[in-house]
């Protein structure tokens, strides 16, 4: 049960795009199409951005984007916008019906 | 309206017991597997425990295996986190959150402070 790994920090300006990369093995990236990825504001609770490697929940707006290859998976946001600043949890499925595992989180600063 | 309220928290000392709870409501319960998940003060998301709709699968990780307990009441609509043995590395908010391989609602959390 190692955690995700994830870079612990990436920037851009507003308008830009960033990706932010969680990095996985063949038992839980690697070997199922159940990445998600959440954004969690200080002080908040966090929110389902990405579900199912690149499906995007109801409410989520379009420049939040989803792709995995291999035992990597990736997250875009696109345009980015001062509300984006925020810390990004990927997170996978890790088999036997119930075990999950989280990266260790990404600070996105907006400059 | 989905809703999460997680009770139970507190200051506990090492070694202590404490039982968390979280009430369900706005959603039909015994259809969703249910999960704990944990945030240390200043640091990122970790997977607690988790358990299926049934509780037929349950899971907990490496770090409080043996020494936690998940479990739900569904004609209740609440799932429980029995924790034993506490240490000041439990210390965290604790979430409980819906789903099956990705958590679409999350309670605000329980704070547990685990010290002397």
């Amino acid at each position: 049960q190692s955690a995700l790994t994830q870079p612990r920090s990436v920037s851009g300006s507003p308008g830009q795009s960033v990706t932010i990369s969680c990095t996985g093995t063949s038992s839980d990236v690697g070997g199922y199409n159940y990445v998600s990825w959440y954004q969690q504001h200080p002080g908040k609770a966090p929110k389902l951005m990405i579900y199912d490697v690149s499906k995007r929940p109801s409410g989520v707006p379009d420049r939040f984007s989803g792709s995995k290859s291999g035992n990597t998976a990736s997250l875009t946001i696109s345009g980015l916008q001062a509300e984006d600043e925020a810390d990004y949890y990927c997170c996978s499925y890790a088999g036997s019906y119930i075990y999950v595992v989280f990266g260790g989180g990404t600070k996105l600063t907006v400059l | 309206e989905v809703q999460l309220v997680e009770s139970g928290g507190g200051l506990v000392q090492p070694g202590r017991s404490l039982r968390l709870s979280c009430a369900a409501s706005g959603f039909t319960f015994d259809d969703y597997a249910m999960h704990w998940v944990r945030q240390a003060p200043g640091k990122g998301l970790e997977w607690v425990s988790g358990i299926s709709w049934n509780s037929g699968s349950i899971g907990y990780a490496d770090s409080v295996k043996g020494r936690f307990t998940i479990s739900r009441d569904n004609a209740k609509n609440s799932l429980y986190l029995q924790m034993n043995s506490l240490r000041a590395e439990d210390t965290a908010l604790y979430y409980c959150a819906k789903g099956e391989d990705y958590f679409d609602y999350w309670g605000q959390g329980t704070l547990v402070t685990v010290s002397s």
